[in-house]
């Protein structure tokens, strides 16, 4: 009965290297949402994707932000050259094909990926 | 991009008491959903909402999804120490997958 999984639960990194977080959904969910936690505040949407697809990147910075969703294996939000205001919580969630003709959805979140640049 | 104004920030209460906070927006919301985190965690579902004027009850917790589609609340009534934590409501716009949070009510409950 696993939840959505994501890992590593903590990464350290310096100014300048790679960070790449991984999540994999819950049984049966086919849709993928990233979102991103600063301390005391909520949780700000990043992107959407669906398996080989990204439907909404709205909320991606331009650069140096990465995702994806392979046919096979977890999704991966990739941070390249890290900076100190890349640390936060990075939380995963999954949900199934949206129910009805409403479209409501309910999404299940993993424990979160907390990365601090040094 | 959408906003969801979440009130109070935090709240300070006794034990037993009941405690009440809201979610408005300028946008109208095809769903409304409150979740709680607590430290260390993801958020997790507490209540969720699909019709405007919609009265949910969970235990202790109960949630409405407001008449013009643009606020919700959350009650929590007699309120025990495992309470604690950061309560976050969350709305998603009619067509859209992805979900809008408010800001978040930390309550801390004094035994």
């Amino acid at each position: 009965n696993a939840g959505v999984m994501q890992n590593p639960r903590h990464l350290v990194r310096r100014r300048g290297q790679e960070a790449r977080l991984r999540c994999s959904p819950m049984k049966g969910h086919s849709h993928v949402y990233w979102y991103r936690q600063l301390p005391e505040e909520g949780l700000k949407f990043m992107v959407y994707l669906q398996k080989e697809n990204i439907i909404d990147e709205s909320g991606m910075p331009k650069e140096r932000f990465s995702a994806e969703f392979p046919k096979e294996g977890p999704s991966i939000l990739r941070i390249q050259q890290v900076v100190r205001g890349d640390s936060a919580a990075y939380f995963c969630a999954s949900s199934p094909v949206p129910s009805g003709s409403s479209g409501a959805n309910v999404l299940t979140f993993g424990a979160g990926s907390r990365l601090t640049v040094l | 991009g959408q906003q969801l104004n979440q009130s109070p920030q935090s709240m300070f209460i006794q034990e037993g008491e009941d405690v009440s906070m809201n979610c408005t927006s300028s946008s109208i919301f095809n769903t409304w959903l409150w979740y709680k985190q607590e430290p260390g965690e993801g958020p997790v579902l507490l209540i969720a909402l699909y019709k405007a004027g919609e009265l949910t009850s969970n235990g202790r917790l109960t949630a409405q999804f407001g008449i013009t589609r643009k606020d919700s609340f959350l009650n929590i009534s007699a309120s025990i120490p495992s309470d604690v934590g950061i309560y976050f409501c969350a709305g998603q716009l009619l067509g859209a997958q992805k979900l809008v949070f408010g800001q978040g009510t930390r309550l801390t409950i004094n035994p």
